[in-house]
């Protein structure tokens, strides 16, 4: 069965320094994959997505992710955190048929000042 | 204001009664969805919809009825509400699915005493 994973709970950085979540996937073929975040008290909201085509994507808040298919990885980076960073991220990987989606379990992010 | 809104926000209900959960969104998506969000378990499917009177099962759907007489409105039931589903409800909706992007609600918490 397809699967997320997302190996991090929780993970602490201070504002300015560099952020990367790990995500893993468990599938045969390159599926949909996202990431999307959750400020508290709020629904989520989408940072990027990918299908194809350049393995490094762009997403909104400064935020970007890779591809790397070799590993079924798809890690979000950021080069400096910002305070208002601080929210929970999900990792979510859609596929070709079916309305089957998965999302991982989350990483909560903390930014201290 | 246009989006996706869900009511209550917050509800308090007994084991065995009936809860409905309303979600409503203004963009004329096709596609709607309910999801749970439990600690550790990420957002699990219920149910979704393709379309109006289209609805079809999710990952966790036992215990929940969804409706959907119009394109706007996608209610989700408890028939009758146990422990085990005090948690927080999401509605969402998309325009082709969910791999296209997800627009979410900010959430229903429900707590089942």
């Amino acid at each position: 069965a397809q699967s997320v994973t997302q190996p991090d709970i929780h993970i602490t950085v201070s504002e300015g320094a560099s952020l990367e979540l790990r995500c893993n996937y468990s599938y045969g073929a390159t599926p949909y994959l996202f990431w999307y975040v959750q400020s508290p008290g709020q629904g989520l909201q989408l940072l990027l997505k990918y299908f194809s085509g350049d393995t490094l994507v762009q997403g909104i808040k400064g935020f970007e992710a890779e591809f790397k298919r070799s590993q079924s990885s798809f890690n979000l980076r950021k080069p400096s955190v910002h305070w208002s960073d601080a929210a929970e991220y999900f990792c979510a990987v859609g596929f070709y048929y079916g309305q089957n989606f998965v999302f991982g379990p989350g990483t909560r992010l903390s930014v201290l000042p | 204001d246009a989006g996706i809104t869900q009511s209550p926000r917050y509800k308090i209900t007994e084991t065995g009664r009936q809860v409905t959960l309303m979600c409503h969104q203004t963009w004329s998506h096709s596609y709607m969805f309910w999801y749970r969000q439990d600690l550790g378990h990420g957002l699990r499917l219920i149910y979704y919809s393709a379309a109006a009177d289209i609805t079809d099962k999710g990952e966790v759907p036992d215990g929940y009825v969804v409706s959907r007489s119009k394109t706007e409105n996608f209610p989700l039931t408890l028939e009758s509400a146990t422990r085990s589903q005090t948690s927080v409800y999401f509605c969402a909706s998309s325009a082709g699915g969910p791999n296209e992007k997800l627009f979410f609600g900010s959430g229903t918490q429900l707590s089942v005493l």
